[in-house]
């Protein structure tokens, strides 16, 4: 099942060092993936997204992996900053304005 | 910037009573979105709407109302609020392409 708040997985990164944040998907129909960058006391935020058909897309200091094979996504994060504290989570759409289903998120935090 | 507002942003109310949460969009998208987000379980799909006088529910549609009169609002009622129903509740909008959504900032809503 899903989780969030307190019980959601951490992930502690020295400021400056590059992370990796992983989500697993379960249907192997989903066309679109998405992730999101939720702060404390605020909605959602998009970061980036990708298409089923590509394996790689890469942003503003974002790179986002996608792995068919195993079902799996990554978001990559360079040289991470304080603003980058957040929960992250990713979605995927089954390709139906209904089916849009959300993962359970990760708890960035950054060491000084 | 999606454009969204949601009023009010916090509330706190007592069992019984009515609350509407109001999603207002400038960007003219055809489809919204109310969904509650709670430690534990994640966000949730409320109701969603593809257009005026077209709404539909989602997975924890019980206790919940909506109503779209017109392409920029989306208002979500609770009939009875219930402790239950305390909550942090999201409007979203979908971009055009169908693939990405993009959230509001949120209404904390306290029933006590």
């Amino acid at each position: 099942g899903e989780s969030v708040g307190l019980h959601l997985p951490t992930l502690s990164v020295q400021e400056g060092d590059n992370s990796i944040i992983n989500c697993a998907y379960s249907n192997s129909a989903s066309d679109y993936f998405i992730w999101y960058k939720q702060e404390s006391g605020k909605g959602p935020q998009f970061i980036i997204d990708i298409r089923s058909n590509m394996d790689k897309r890469q942003g503003q200091r974002v790179t986002v992996l996608l792995n068919k094979t195993v079902k799996h996504l990554s978001l990559q994060i360079a040289a991470t900053q304080p603003g980058d504290s957040a929960v992250y989570f990713c979605a995927e759409n089954r390709g139906s304005a209904s089916k849009i289903i959300f993962g359970s998120g990760t708890r960035l935090s950054i060491r000084p | 910037d999606a454009g969204i507002t949601q009023s009010p942003r916090h509330k706190v109310t007592e069992t019984g009573t009515p609350v509407t949460l109001r999603c207002h969009q400038t960007e003219n998208h055809r489809y919204m979105y109310w969904y509650r987000q709670d430690p534990g379980h994640g966000l949730r799909l409320i109701h969603y709407s593809y257009g005026v006088k077209d709404t539909d529910k989602g997975e924890v549609s019980d206790g919940y109302s909506v109503s779209r009169s017109k392409t920029e609002d989306f208002l979500l009622t609770l009939e009875s609020a219930t402790s239950s129903q305390t909550s942090v509740y999201f409007c979203a909008i979908m971009e055009p392409s169908g693939n990405t959504i993009y959230f509001g900032e949120g209404s904390w809503l306290t029933v006590v």
